[in-house]
C-alpha cells in the first residue's frame, strides 16, 4: 500500500513565525502535491514537483514556499505565517503522467490542521 | 481561470436511490485523467474512478460510474443504490500533461435514510 505521510496532525503557531510542513511518501513517487482545504473552495494548488530539485507554482504560491531535496519528502514551508494561512494542508503523491494519465491518481496524506494565532 | 467546476455545494438523496454528482472541466490538452475522490468526516482522500480522455467507454467501478460526455467537457459521477456510508464531500480532479492536479470546490451528499 502506498503510504504518504504528514509530520503532524495538528500545528498551532503564532504570527510571524516560520513553519515547515513536512511529507513523505515510500512508493517512489516521481510527483508531489501541496494543496490548502478551505470550506467552499475545496483543494488548491499550492505548489506541486515533478522531480527532486524541480517544483512549480500552483494556484495560491503566495507565502509558501516548497523544498524537494530526496525523492521521498517534500516540504511546505510558510517563511512567516499569517492568519489568513489557518487551514487544512494535504500533501499527496503520485506516478507521473508519462504517455497518459492511466494510475496517476493521487494518494493522500491524513492533513495537517494548522493554525496560526 | 477554474479548471474544475462542481456546482451543486450540497446535494440529498434518499437511501438505495441514484445520485449524480456535476463536474465540469476546462483544458485545451488533449491528453487528461478525470479523477473522483471521496472524504469522509474522517478527513481521508478516498479514490474512486478514473476516466481517461481517450477511453471509449465510461468507466465503472461497484455503485460508482462516471458519465463522461467530452463533447460536453463534462465528467458526472453516478453513485447507485445510495447507503448510508455515501455521505461525504466529493471532489472532482483533472490531470493535465504537465504533471500537476487540480480538484474543483467539492459536493458535500448527504444520504437520508
Amino acid at each position: 500500500d502506498v503510504k504518504v505521510t504528514q509530520s503532524s496532525r495538528y500545528l498551532v503557531k503564532r504570527t510571524g513565525e516560520k513553519v515547515f510542513l513536512e511529507c513523505v511518501q515510500d512508493m517512489d513517487h516521481e510527483n508531489m502535491f501541496w494543496y490548502r482545504q478551505d470550506p467552499g473552495l475545496g483543494l488548491r494548488l499550492i505548489y506541486f514537483s515533478y522531480d527532486v530539485k524541480m517544483k512549480e507554482k500552483g494556484d495560491i504560491p503566495e507565502g509558501y514556499s516548497v523544498s524537494r531535496e530526496k525523492k521521498e519528502r517534500f516540504s511546505l514551508i510558510l517563511e512567516s505565517a499569517s492568519t489568513n494561512q489557518t487551514s487544512m494542508y494535504l500533501c499527496a503523491s503520485s506516478l507521473e503522467f508519462v504517455g497518459g494519465p492511466m494510475n496517476t491518481e493521487a494518494f493522500f496524506g491524513q492533513g495537517t490542521r494548522l493554525t496560526v494565532v | 481561470a477554474q479548471k474544475i467546476t462542481q456546482t451543486q455545494p450540497g446535494m440529498f438523496v434518499q437511501e438505495k436511490e441514484a445520485v449524480t454528482l456535476d463536474c465540469t472541466y476546462d483544458t485545451s490538452d488533449p491528453s487528461y485523467g478525470l479523477f473522483w475522490y471521496k472524504q469522509p468526516s474522517s478527513g481521508e482522500m478516498i479514490f474512486l474512478i478514473y476516466q481517461g480522455s481517450y477511453d471509449q467507454q465510461n468507466a465503472t467501478e461497484g455503485r460508482y460510474s462516471l458519465n463522461f460526455q467530452k463533447a460536453r467537457k463534462s465528467a458526472n459521477l453516478v453513485i447507485s443504490a445510495s447507503q448510508l456510508g455515501d455521505s461525504a464531500m466529493y471532489f472532482c480532479a483533472m490531470r493535465e500533461s504537465v504533471n500537476d492536479m487540480r480538484f474543483g470546490a467539492g459536493t458535500r451528499l448527504t444520504v437520508k435514510p
